[in-house]
């Protein structure tokens, strides 16, 4: 039972380039999670998906893109990175939408130069 | 919609002494409530969590947490840290209604001093 597990686990991009981030649950949850950490400014929500078919915006969805693959992947897509998006970025599952336990992944660390 | 305020952002505090960090939150609706810790370079994990009943809720590692639906305070408590609970810590609010996300709040750094 691995959990939440991300990858890549650290990335280098430059400025215009684009990735995905993959995170993938073996917890058999119905909702997961994108957030990004910044110095000072805790978690963001980025993305959430609440069941399998469905994704909504969080509080910082510019410049992101999400696909939920099936119920046990979450992507997160950066189209055209820009500096501003140097982050270390978390996925999350819970079993149930809304205020239920997460269960985080180890993280991604991304740098755009 | 429903936020959370941790007061401090860093809390320095010599080994085997006690500590309290503090949470406050806002909501219009019954809420469900959480604190999560950060070791370096590692994800967060749960801590502790309040859903309904005992207003005092324990948790891992000796750590403690009070409600207070009076005060709209959820602070975390450890009556002796160690070198080990040095980490960061979040503290987050959920309604009990829809699909809304937990909101976390901005961190507090613990720093346990020898």
């Amino acid at each position: 039972n691995a959990g939440v597990t991300q990858t890549p686990k650290f990335q280098v991009l430059k400025t215009g380039q684009s990735m995905t981030l993959q995170c993938a649950q073996d917890m058999n949850h119905n909702s997961m999670y994108w957030y990004r950490q910044d110095p000072g400014m805790g978690l963001r929500l980025i993305y959430y998906s609440a069941s399998e078919g469905t994704t909504d915006k969080g509080e910082v969805p510019n410049g992101y893109n999400v696909s939920r693959l099936n119920k046990r992947e979450f992507s997160l897509r950066l189209e055209s990175a820009a500096p501003s998006q140097t982050s270390v970025y978390f996925c999350a599952s819970s079993a149930q939408r809304g205020p239920d336990t997460q269960y985080f992944g180890p993280g991604t660390r991304l740098t755009v130069l | 919609a429903q936020s959370v305020t941790q007061l401090d952002s860093q809390v320095p505090v010599f080994e085997e002494a006690p500590v309290e960090l503090r949470c406050n939150y806002s909501s219009s609706v019954s809420v469900y409530l959480f604190w999560y810790v950060q070791y370096p370079n590692q994800g967060l994990q749960l801590l502790l969590k309040y859903l309904s009943g005992s207003t005092l809720v324990k948790g891992i590692n000796g750590f403690e947490a009070e409600f207070n639906k009076s005060q709209t305070s959820f602070h975390l408590r450890k009556p002796s840290v160690h070198i080990s609970d040095t980490a960061e810590y979040f503290c987050a609010v959920g309604g009990n209604s829809g699909n809304t996300p937990l909101v976390f709040g901005k961190g507090t750094r613990l720093s346990v001093i020898a």
